[in-house]
């Protein structure tokens, strides 16, 4: 089975503090995403990485960036949490393969900023 | 926007009745996919179908896909308690894809 782990289910931070949120999969995909979760907004996606190194700009990539330095590994990082970031955050893997494959998620980070 | 839209939003049944919710796109696609969620963890796949496709099914599971309509119907026969949970279709871009918003269906022992 595939698995996509997360560092944390549930985080919280001060604003301005700067949070790494990691995620790791065991099944060799070249794709990784990260989302956010908003009630009434579905799932909106911030960057994605179609391999080591590389990363794309989704819809919302402001105030994010993110690390992909090894193929199973995929960071989202907070440079300076703001109290607008507060939401669940979803990884997710998939294979490259053209027309978009399904994609494997990760169990959630809830992550609140005060 | 490329994202689909799931209606009805909320839909609320009695175990053993069957769900239908819809999805509703704009822009042409390789696949639509549905994903479902339970309260507060990640999404799981539930079903894939190709543009070229018409209808496919899945256990309990049905999905009819209009391509001249950009529509999609995911069919939940003779629904269990634990069928409890939101649905999100999502259709396929280049290298991702597009969630709607779900449709949080309640299953009433």
């Amino acid at each position: 089975d595939v698995k996509v782990t997360q560092s944390s289910r549930y985080l919280v931070k001060r604003t301005g503090e700067k949070v790494f949120l990691e995620c790791v999969q065991d099944m060799d995909h070249e794709n990784m995403f990260w989302y956010r979760q908003d009630p009434g907004l579905g799932l909106r996606l911030i960057y994605f990485s179609y391999d080591v190194k590389m990363k794309e700009k989704g819809d919302i990539p402001e105030g994010y960036s993110v690390s992909r330095e090894k193929k199973e590994r995929f960071s989202l990082i907070l440079e300076s949490a703001s109290t607008n970031q507060t939401s669940m955050y979803l990884c997710a893997s998939s294979f490259r393969v053209v027309g978009s494959r399904e994609q494997y998620f990760g169990p959630g980070t809830r992550l609140t900023v005060t | 926007s490329q994202q689909g839209e799931e209606d009805p939003q909320a839909l609320s049944i009695q175990e053993g009745e069957n769900a239908t919710m819809n999805c509703s796109y704009k822009t042409s696609i390789n696949n639509l996919q549905w994903y479902r969620q339970n309260s507060g963890r990640g999404l799981v796949h539930l079903i894939l179908i190709r543009s070229n496709e018409r209808e496919k099914h899945s256990g309990r599971l049905r999905v009819t896909l209009d391509t001249s309509k950009k529509s999609s119907s995911l069919l939940i026969t003779a629904s269990r308690a634990a069928d409890t949970a939101s649905y999100f279709c999502a259709t396929s871009g280049a290298n991702n894809l597009f969630f709607g918003t779900g449709t949080r269906l309640t299953v009433i022992p």
